[in-house]
């Protein structure tokens, strides 16, 4: 079946601009993560969700930083003001089995703020 | 400190070779733990779990200390297709869902 999907691939934007990240879980996935990966870096988790809810917030790193899940499938992940050091990989993941099931991760999007 | 350290390497070993990865965390809370791999610019991918009775599969043997909070892979007969960053992975507990926290990663390099 379809794994994990990410749109766009590659985003290039400018200082200071808005961006809209995709990530379409596996079918039937109830839990749905975003990631980040900077360059050199590991990764860094920035949310969660079960369902439409986002029980764990707490790796987001400012308030530029938002996300939602609608239908309990589709999540976007939005940063506004983008800055240089948004630059990174944002990968998304879905699991089953409540959110303890083993993560299957998306290509990522490839994000460079100019 | 970070939670979960890793050497990151490169490790440069020729076919054939057996290599070792170790990796220690520091979240005694820790429930799970796994190896991803992730080639060059693409995702991580589930390479194994780790259990503390240990678990093999393949060429890949994993192992879990608890006691000491440590974490080792084991790949023998390198393949030239091993070459990629291995990450080493935490599921903390006390959460209502398995919450990852990855290692840097280590890079393998296996060349002819």
């Amino acid at each position: 079946g379809a794994g994990v999907s990410q749109s766009p691939s590659n985003k290039v934007t400018e200082k200071g601009k808005d961006v809209e990240l995709r990530c379409d879980p596996i079918s039937g996935h109830t839990a749905l993560y975003w990631y980040r990966q900077s360059l050199g870096q590991g990764l860094e988790f920035l949310i969660y969700f079960q369902g439409n809810s986002a029980p764990d917030k707490s790796g987001l790193p400012s308030d530029r930083f938002s996300a939602e899940r609608t239908g309990g499938s589709v999540s976007t992940l939005t940063i506004q003001r983008t800055q240089q050091e948004d630059s990174a990989v944002y990968l998304c993941a879905s699991s089953s089995g409540g959110g303890f099931g083993t993560q299957y991760f998306g290509p990522g999007t490839r994000l460079t703020v100019l | 400190r970070k939670e979960v350290e890793q050497d990151p390497g490169p490790f440069n070993v020729p076919e054939g070779a057996t290599v070792a990865f170790n990796c220690t965390y520091s979240n005694s809370a820790s429930q799970s733990f796994f190896w991803y791999r992730q080639d060059c610019r693409k995702e991580p991918k589930l390479l194994m779990s780790v259990y503390s009775s240990g678990n093999e599969d393949g060429r890949f043997t994993a192992q879990l200390n608890r006691a000491s909070q440590y974490i080792s892979l084991l790949i023998r007969d390198s393949k030239l297709s091993d070459s990629a960053t291995y990450l080493c992975v935490a599921g903390a507990g006390g959460t209502s869902y398995g919450k990852l926290t990855f290692g840097q990663g280590t890079i393998l390099t296996v060349h002819p």
